[in-house]
C-alpha cells in the first residue's frame, strides 16, 4: 500500500507558484520522499527526492518537514506543461526497494 | 539524464496471442528493473521485480506463469504477455534504478487485445 496521502486535484494559475503538498506520517528513517509526474500516456518523470533537507533542482523544489511527516513540491512558476498528476512516494534507498504510487494529485493549471 | 527506452510504444493483437515488451536502459546498468500496469484514469500498480540473473519477484495478485519477465542482460529486461485477453489490455510501463537513486521510467507500452 502507498505509504503517501495527496489531495485529489488543484488548480494554479500560469505563472504562479504551484504547491502541492504530501503526508508520509509513516515514513521511517531511511526512506527517502521522491516526486513523480506523469503526462497523460506518458511514463512518470522524476522531479526531485529528497531525505531531510530541503531540495532544489531546475525543476521544482522540495520542502520537508522537520519531523520528516510531511513535504511539500514547489513548482515557482507554473507553466501549461506542468499540468499532469503528481505522486509523491517514499522509497528505501535499497536496489530492490518498490517505488509503490498512491493516487498522486492532478494538477490543472490554466491560463 | 538516464534514459530507459521501452518498445513497442503500442501493440494491438488478436486474443489468445502473445505479446513481448522490452525495456532497456540505454546509458546505465541496471540490476533491478520494474514492470507495472496502469488502467485508464488509475495510478500505477506494481506487478513485479524483475533482477539480473534470477527469477523475478511478483505482487501479490499477479500470475507469473501468464507475465513472463526475463531480465537476461544489465541493460534489458522483457515483459510478455502470455496467450492475452481482452482484460490484459491496459498501459505497461517499466522503470530502472541508477545509481544516482534515482528511478527512471520508459515511456509506457498501450496493449490493446481484440
Amino acid at each position: 500500500d502507498a505509504k503517501t496521502t495527496q489531495p485529489t486535484s488543484m488548480d494554479c494559475a500560469e505563472g504562479r507558484a504551484a504547491n502541492l503538498p504530501c503526508n508520509h506520517s509513516t515514513i521511517s528513517g531511511n526512506e527517502y520522499v521522491y516526486w513523480y509526474r506523469q503526462i497523460h500516456s506518458q511514463g512518470p518523470q522524476y522531479i526531485i527526492h529528497g531525505l531531510k533537507n530541503n531540495e532544489t533542482n531546475e525543476m521544482a523544489s522540495l520542502i520537508i518537514t522537520e519531523d520528516r511527516k510531511s513535504s511539500t513540491l514547489i513548482l515557482p512558476h507554473a507553466t501549461l506543461r506542468d499540468t499532469a498528476v503528481y505522486y509523491c512516494i517514499v522509497r528505501g534507498l535499497y536496489n530492490t526497494d518498490k517505488l509503490i504510487f498512491g493516487t498522486g494529485t492532478r494538477l490543472q493549471v490554466f491560463p | 539524464g538516464a534514459v530507459v527506452s521501452q518498445h513497442p510504444s503500442w501493440v494491438i493483437c488478436k486474443s489468445g496471442t502473445s505479446v513481448k515488451i522490452e525495456c532497456r536502459s540505454l546509458d546505465f546498468q541496471a540490476t533491478t528493473m520494474f514492470w507495472y500496469r496502469q488502467f485508464p484514469k488509475q495510478s500505477l500498480m506494481l506487478m513485479a521485480t524483475s533482477n539480473e540473473g534470477s527469477k523475478a519477484t511478483y505482487e501479490q495478485g499477479v500470475e507469473k506463469d501468464k507475465f513472463l519477465i526475463n531480465h537476461a542482460s544489465l541493460t534489458l529486461s522483457t515483459l510478455t504477455v502470455t496467450s492475452a485477453h481482452p482484460e490484459d489490455s491496459s498501459f505497461y510501463i517499466c522503470s530502472a534504478r541508477s545509481e544516482r537513486e534515482k528511478l527512471f521510467f520508459g515511456s509506457g507500452t498501450q496493449l490493446s487485445v481484440l
